[in-house]
C-alpha cells in the first residue's frame, strides 16, 4: 500500500490567517502520461461525513470556497486555507487514489482556532 | 440530485452477522464505483475497498480482505457491506461514498455497535 503521512497532526491558527496542511506519499501518485496527481483532500466536521474539497491535487470541488487551494506533485502536497474562518475548524484528510489495493488516507490533521 | 442513503444504526452481539446498505439515487448507479470507509470512534478514515455495481467487480484493501464482503443489487441501486461474524473491534461508523477520482458524494454513515 502507498502510505500517506500528514503534518502536522494538529494546528492552531488565528482567524484570518493562513493555514497549511502537508501530505506526503510513500510513492509518487503522479500518472505521468496523464499529467495528473491522484490526490484528494477532505474536510470532516464533528458528527458529519467527510466532504470532498480538492481532487486531482489542485482542482476545487464545486461550491468549495476559493480560500481553499491544493498544490504539489509526485509525493508532496499541500492544502492551504488562505484566510481561516471559524467554520473551517475541522479535521482534514488527504487520500491517494492512484494505486490499489488500497486508496489510502492520511491520518488526519485537526485544525483549530488560536 | 445525487444522494447516497445508508441504513440505520445497528447494535449487535459478537459472533452475529450483519448486512448494511447504501442506496444511490440521482445518477447512473451502475457506472460509478462505490467505496466503503470505516471510522472507528475518535479515529481517522480507513478505506475498506470498492465495488462496481455494474458488474460487481470488487477490490478489497488488504486490511479488510476476508473480514467483510461487498455486494450490490443494481436493480434497486443498492450496495451492501456484510459481516459473517462480528467482533467488538468492528464497532465503528461506516460510510459509503461514490468514487469518481476522489470520493465526491457520501452517505450519512451507519453506526455499528458490537457489544455483549
Amino acid at each position: 500500500d502507498i502510505v500517506m503521512t500528514q503534518s502536522p497532526d494538529s494546528l492552531a491558527v488565528s482567524l484570518g490567517e493562513r493555514a497549511t496542511v502537508n501530505c506526503k506519499s510513500s510513492q509518487s501518485v503522479l500518472h505521468s502520461s496523464q499529467n495528473k496527481n491522484y490526490l484528494a483532500w477532505y474536510q470532516q466536521k464533528p458528527g458529519q461525513p467527510p466532504k470532498l474539497l480538492i481532487y486531482w491535487a489542485s482542482i476545487r470541488e464545486s461550491g468549495v470556497p476559493d480560500r481553499f487551494s491544493g498544490s504539489g506533485s509526485g509525493t508532496d502536497f499541500t492544502l492551504t486555507i488562505s484566510s481561516l474562518q471559524a467554520e473551517d475548524v475541522a479535521v482534514y484528510y488527504c487520500q491517494q487514489y492512484y494505486r490499489l489495493p488500497g486508496y489510502t488516507f492520511g491520518q488526519g490533521t485537526k485544525l483549530e482556532i488560536k | 440530485e445525487v444522494q447516497l442513503v445508508q441504513s440505520g444504526a445497528e447494535v449487535k452481539k459478537p459472533g452475529e452477522s450483519l448486512k448494511i446498505s447504501c442506496k444511490g439515487s440521482g445518477y447512473s448507479f451502475t457506472t460509478y464505483w462505490i467505496a466503503w470507509v470505516r471510522q472507528m470512534p475518535g479515529k481517522g478514515l480507513e478505506w475498506m475497498g470498492i465495488i462496481y455495481p455494474g458488474d460487481s467487480d470488487t477490490r478489497y484493501s488488504p486490511s479488510f480482505q476476508g473480514q467483510v464482503t461487498f455486494s450490490a443489487d443494481k436493480s434497486i441501486s443498492t450496495a451492501y457491506l456484510q459481516w459473517n461474524s462480528l467482533k467488538a473491534s468492528d464497532t465503528a461508523m461506516y460510510y459509503c461514498a461514490r468514487q469518481d477520482g476522489g470520493l465526491d458524494y457520501w452517505g450519512q454513515g451507519t453506526l455499528v455497535t458490537v457489544s455483549s
